[in-house]
């Protein structure tokens, strides 16, 4: 069975920095497209970020040079590494298994971050 | 402002047809890439509808359907009923941002 489970939201200041995790189970991170996908409150879907199974990456031009997606294929994890955080950055985070045309199949349960002082 | 656009909400009668639109432009719908939708009830993840279009996963029922011409793309559901109230969402491949991107998002109402 596929499973994604994202960890590491929480409440953090803003400039601050947060990584959050997906550890995936039921196949192989490295063979798929993995995205992370974020929704700002009472807002639609954002696509942030998307890692290809060869390694490229892409980003939202919101988050370009401050966001970092990666992956550890040991761990079978997706992460985004978040840095200079902005109150705009504040939503919940999910992490999905995207097909190669771009179909979200596979959606992790969310993890909320909110940037506030 | 989302690249893909939607109507912010649509209503019916149970038992009744809905339809919702999703316009794109030459760098996404209108390049050949395909459609997808999702459908978000409150508090959950978005869960895919439809993809590749017009496909529908394992489990999701025959009301709902899509088709794609030219920029736009649609979501039909048939037989409303009071369980499709939630959000929905249209999602496609844009060239020139190497991304994803979705619609706004359309409130479906039963009434």
């Amino acid at each position: 069975e596929v499973q994604l489970v994202e960890t590491g939201g929480g409440l953090i200041q803003p400039g601050g920095s947060l990584r959050l995790s997906c550890a995936a189970s039921g196949f192989t991170v490295s063979s798929n497209y993995m995205s992370w996908v974020r929704q700002a409150p009472g807002k639609g879907l954002e696509w942030v970020s998307v890692i290809y199974s060869g390694g490229s990456t892409y980003y939202a031009d919101s988050v370009k040079g401050r966001f970092t997606i990666s992956r550890d294929n040991s761990k079978n994890t997706l992460y985004l590494q978040m840095n200079s955080l902005r109150a705009e950055d504040t939503a919940v985070y999910y992490c999905a298994r995207a097909r190669i045309d771009y179909a979200c199949v596979y959606w992790g349960q969310g993890t909320l971050v909110t940037v506030s002082s | 402002q989302s690249v893909l656009t939607q109507p912010p909400s649509v209503s019916g009668a149970p038992g009744q047809r809905v339809t919702i639109s999703c316009t794109g432009s030459s760098s996404n719908i209108g390049a050949g890439y395909d459609v997808h939708w999702y459908q978000q009830l409150p508090g959950t993840a978005p869960k895919l509808l439809i993809y590749g279009n017009s496909n529908r996963p394992s489990g999701v029922p025959d009301r709902f359907s899509g088709s794609k011409s030219g920029t736009s793309a649609s979501l039909a559901i048939t037989g409303l009923q009071a369980e499709d109230e939630a959000d929905y969402y249209c999602q496609s491949y844009d060239s020139s941002l190497s991304l994803g991107v979705f619609g706004g998002g359309t409130k479906l109402t039963v009434l």
